[in-house]
């Protein structure tokens, strides 16, 4: 079946400006994961879905950072007024439902921002 | 909290010849361990994963890692190495209790012919 989809590829912005980064999970996947991974650094969790309970926000790195999930499925992360150290690609990914185990995560292709 | 630590910023390996990858965590308890690789400008694809059982465990592409709970390692192995193997690799760590993975710093890996 199809895998974790991500749009855009590359996303090229000014600083100050707002971005939108979108995941599209696996089908039947109810978690939902954003990593960001920057130049020289590993993976850094951002954010987690699970169906339809309070996201866990503990790894957004400050407020202008934000994400929705919306029907269970679609997930857009927002930057606002970007920053040169946003640059960064964005990564997504899905499991099946948490619960009292690891799920395995399956990765999409990320997102690499780019902030002018 | 877990953590994960790859020692090995970069290797250089001959087609055909074997390849070796240290990942080292730090958990209390059994941890859940992963291999990931990550190919340039793409996502990344997981190789193998090990929860519990048998410490030898087989992965995709002819990879294979040992869980070594004395030592605290999950190293991934290949006995002989193709070009297509040229990527970055990933360790990560999760916990039960814990649905946030903790990824190493990865290893890059260049393949000479």
């Amino acid at each position: 079946g199809a895998g974790v989809s991500q749009s855009p590829s590359n996303k090229v912005t000014e600083k100050g400006k707002d971005v939108e980064l979108r995941c599209d999970p696996i089908s039947g996947h109810t978690a939902l994961y954003w990593y960001r991974q920057s130049l020289g650094q590993g993976l850094e969790f951002l954010i987690y879905f699970q169906g339809n309970s309070a996201p866990d926000k503990s790894g957004l790195p400050s407020d202008r950072f934000s994400a929705e999930r919306t029907g269970g499925s679609v997930s857009t992360l927002t930057i606002q007024r970007t920053q040169q150290e946003d640059s960064a690609v964005y990564l997504c990914a899905s499991s099946l439902r948490q619960l009292g185990a690891l799920r395995t995560q399956y990765f999409g292709p990320g997102t690499r921002l780019t902030v002018l | 909290a877990q953590s994960v630590t790859q020692p090995d910023i970069h290797i250089t390996v001959s087609e055909g010849a074997s390849l070796e990858l240290r990942c080292n965590y730090s958990y209390g308890a059994t941890p859940y361990l992963f291999w990931y690789v990550q190919s340039p400008g793409q996502g990344l694809q997981l190789l193998l994963k090990y929860f519990s059982g048998d410490t030898l465990v087989q992965g995709i592409k002819g990879f294979e890692a040992e869980f070594k709970r004395s030592q605290s390692s999950f190293n991934l192995r290949k006995p002989s190495v193709h070009w297509s193997d040229a990527a970055e690799y990933f360790c990560a760590v999760g916990t039960p209790n814990d649905y946030k993975l903790s990824f190493g710093a990865g290893t890059t890996v260049t393949v000479r012919a």
